[in-house]
């Protein structure tokens, strides 16, 4: 079946920029989208169509994609920016599938 | 303001039955697909199905998991989907939340619920 590979974690120092990066087979064809998920809470929508941002996030998110790997970047991370991540996107039939998430700790 | 809320959630035995239900508001439901996520303790996201909107056939897909025990309907009079699972296992104790679902450029959820609790045990 088909898999998009997530780093588990990445750390940085608040004011740093923090890459999450996503690879999958079908990326080349495929938009990426991204979620945040804070502790205890649902997930939320941060980047859609692999660079668009929903009004409301804030611009230091942003996504990019080439080739087999999506990137999200938080630049300027905040200490509120601490959450798991996760890619999500469909492969090459349409059927959707989410990334392992990638948990991001800024401290 | 675009609202999902789940409920229905609760303690339920293996092989049992419960229904989960979706209630929304703020935009034009009819109009919309709407997918059901679960999230197992402590694991990722687990897409579980969708269904489409009535003018697209109103028909749902399932995850193979759970594809010939769970049935995803909905009632666009109330503004509601539901999720009806059936032959309940261990293994659908998660979290599920109901979304809101965009195609314009490729399947994707763009608002959830809070989510609602499915515990499996005996």
């Amino acid at each position: 079946s088909y898999e998009m590979t997530q780093p588990p974690s990445v750390s940085v120092s608040p004011g740093q920029t923090a890459r999450i990066t996503c690879s999958g087979d079908a990326l080349p064809k495929r938009f990426a989208v991204w979620y945040q998920q804070k502790s205890g809470q649902a997930p939320v929508l941060v980047i859609y169509e692999d660079t668009k941002r929903p009004s409301g996030i804030p611009e230091r998110f942003s996504g990019s994609s080439s080739g087999t790997m999506a990137t999200l970047t938080i630049s300027g991370a905040q200490v509120e920016d601490d959450a798991d991540y996760y890619c999500y996107s469909t492969d090459s039939s349409g059927n959707p599938v989410f990334g392992g998430g990638t948990k991001l700790t800024v401290l | 303001e675009v609202q999902l809320v789940e409920s229905g959630g609760g303690l339920e035995q293996p092989g049992r039955s419960l229904r989960l239900s979706c209630t929304t508001s703020g935009f034009t439901f009819s109009g919309y697909a709407l997918t059901w996520v679960r999230q197992a303790p402590g694991k990722g996201l687990e897409w579980v199905g969708f269904i489409r909107s009535k003018a697209y056939g109103g028909t749902a897909d399932y995850a193979a998991s759970v594809r010939g025990r769970v049935t995803i309907s909905r009632d666009d009079s109330k503004s509601i989907a539901y999720l009806q699972m059936n032959s309940l296992k261990t293994e659908d104790t998660a979290v599920y939340y109901c979304t809101r679902d965009q195609f314009a450029s490729g399947y994707y959820m763009d608002v959830w619920g809070k989510g609602t609790t499915v515990t499996v045990s005996s």
